[in-house]
């Protein structure tokens, strides 16, 4: 039962343009939301997040977007560079003890210059 | 900084070996995950802890047990790899708050010939 889902595991976009990650969820528990970006041989690293009593969040080229009645979240990075290339997983949390993620499956972004 | 950090990047291990990957943290954080990381599937939860000696089964526990002793460090044990075990595995550490975020390790890149 996957709680968190990803349904583009790759995404190509040109150098400068507009890159959309999308990400759905079922979970109405979810009440917080994060984006991590994720390059080969590494760790994730978080990127943004947002809570659910928001529905944008936005820090530089990034900017999520929720929206809780289609339980759907989106990452815009505007403009896309090359260093943008990576993995993205988008996770989702519910208030509990220790706050466990629950991530989606991932979606390769690729910049092409 | 958060800096966590796993034994190893890379290990092979033949089927039947017991296994031991081990994470440490140093920022002080209660909470401690196991993640793996396939290909399509994102990261599942395996085990985590909230508190030294206290341990919880994440989403596929099967085939791995954890420990947990001091507050800094966080093992995860493959009593008797299989290659069905083959996988990235990844550490993470979180404080109980409102941003929910978790830093991770670089990960280990585990084989079971």
């Amino acid at each position: 039962d996957q709680q968190v889902k990803q349904n583009s595991p790759s995404l190509s976009v040109q150098e400068g343009r507009i890159s959309i990650l999308n990400c759905d969820y079922t979970n109405s528990m979810f009440d917080y939301f994060l984006w991590y970006k994720k390059y080969p041989a590494e760790g994730p690293t978080f990127l943004i997040s947002i809570s659910s009593i928001k529905d944008k969040n936005e820090d530089g080229r990034f900017t999520v977007f929720l929206n809780k009645s289609a339980k759907h979240l989106s990452l815009h990075i505007v403009p896309s560079q090359p260093g943008d290339s990576a993995v993205y997983f988008c996770a989702a949390s519910v208030v509990s003890g220790a706050q466990k993620l629950v991530f989606g499956q991932g979606t390769r972004l690729t910049i092409n210059p | 900084d958060v800096k966590v950090t796993q034994s190893s990047r890379y290990l092979v291990k033949r089927t039947g070996e017991k296994v031991f990957l081990e994470c440490v943290q140093d920022m002080d954080h209660e909470n401690m995950f196991w993640y793996r990381q396939d290909p399509g599937l994102g990261l599942r939860l395996i085990y985590f802890s909230y508190d030294v000696k206290m341990k919880e089964k994440g989403d596929i526990p099967e085939g791995y047990s954890v420990s947990r002793e001091k507050k800094e460090r966080f093992s995860l044990i493959l009593e008797s790899a299989s290659t069905n075990q083959t996988s990235m595995y990844l550490c993470a550490s979180s404080n109980p708050g409102p941003t929910r975020k978790q830093f991770f390790g670089p990960g280990t890149r585990l084989t079971v010939l």
